[in-house]
């Protein structure tokens, strides 16, 4: 079945100790999101690519890059996890602009 | 000021209590307003997408419905199964991004 996969599902890092998140996508879809998500929250976009086109949200923390190498991976890096950096982080993929998102199922960041 | 607000935040059911759970919005120029559903621990499932109001769409015990400023889903006779929390997201022209809005969603829990 085509779809978004995420690894590693739960990721455990100490304060300052960078960690790379990947997502991974068989669907062929141009654009690719990298979502943090916090409990009870709505999801918070950090990064988005229009095929090769990156894109930064304003207010996402230079803690916080991205790479997409190829239409079917993305990475996100967290140069110095801090402990409000803890959450959810979602990746999701989209056909075009417009259209509906589809979800990984997340990696889970804990900070100690 | 949100531009995407849910409620209410928390719902708790009995099996087979219908009801309906509401997104509104104050953005202008909808593209489109997406229904999501997300079971803890897990990445959001796409559900319907809306365009222009009047618009309906069905799922089973589901039921979307978009006016020029809120959505309801509608839960007919809801199972346990159906306990998860609804995010809807809005797309309109935003500072020139088509990136969708999203709520914070509704948590229903279906006893049975």
């Amino acid at each position: 079945d085509a779809m978004v996969i995420q690894n590693p599902r739960y990721q455990v890092t100490q304060f300052g100790k960078p960690v790379t998140l990947s997502c991974s996508q068989t669907l062929n879809h141009n654009v690719m999101y990298w979502y943090q998500q916090k409990s009870s929250q709505a999801p918070k976009l950090l990064f988005h690519y229009y095929d090769k086109d990156f894109n930064n949200e304003a207010d996402t923390p230079d803690n916080f890059q991205s790479r997409r190498p190829n239409t079917s991976f993305c990475f996100l890096d967290i140069r110095s996890p801090g402990l409000g950096d803890a959450a959810m982080y979602l990746c999701a993929t989209s056909r075009g602009a417009y259209n509906e998102q589809f979800f990984g199922p997340g990696t889970r960041l804990t900070v100690l | 000021e949100d531009q995407v607000t849910q409620s209410p935040e928390a719902l708790r059911l009995q099996e087979g209590e219908s009801s309906s759970l509401n997104c509104s919005y104050t953005v202008s120029g909808l593209r489109g307003l997406f229904w999501y559903r997300q079971d803890p621990g897990k990445g959001p499932e796409f559900l319907f997408t809306l365009y222009s109001a009047g618009e309906e769409k069905e799922k089973e015990r589901l039921k979307a419905t978009l006016t020029k400023k809120e959505s309801f889903l509608h839960i007919t006779a809801p199972k346990p199964e159906d306990s998860a929390t609804y995010l809807c997201a809005v797309q309109a022209p935003l500072e020139g991004s088509y990136i969708p809005t999203f709520g914070r969603g509704t948590s229903l829990i279906v006893h049975p």
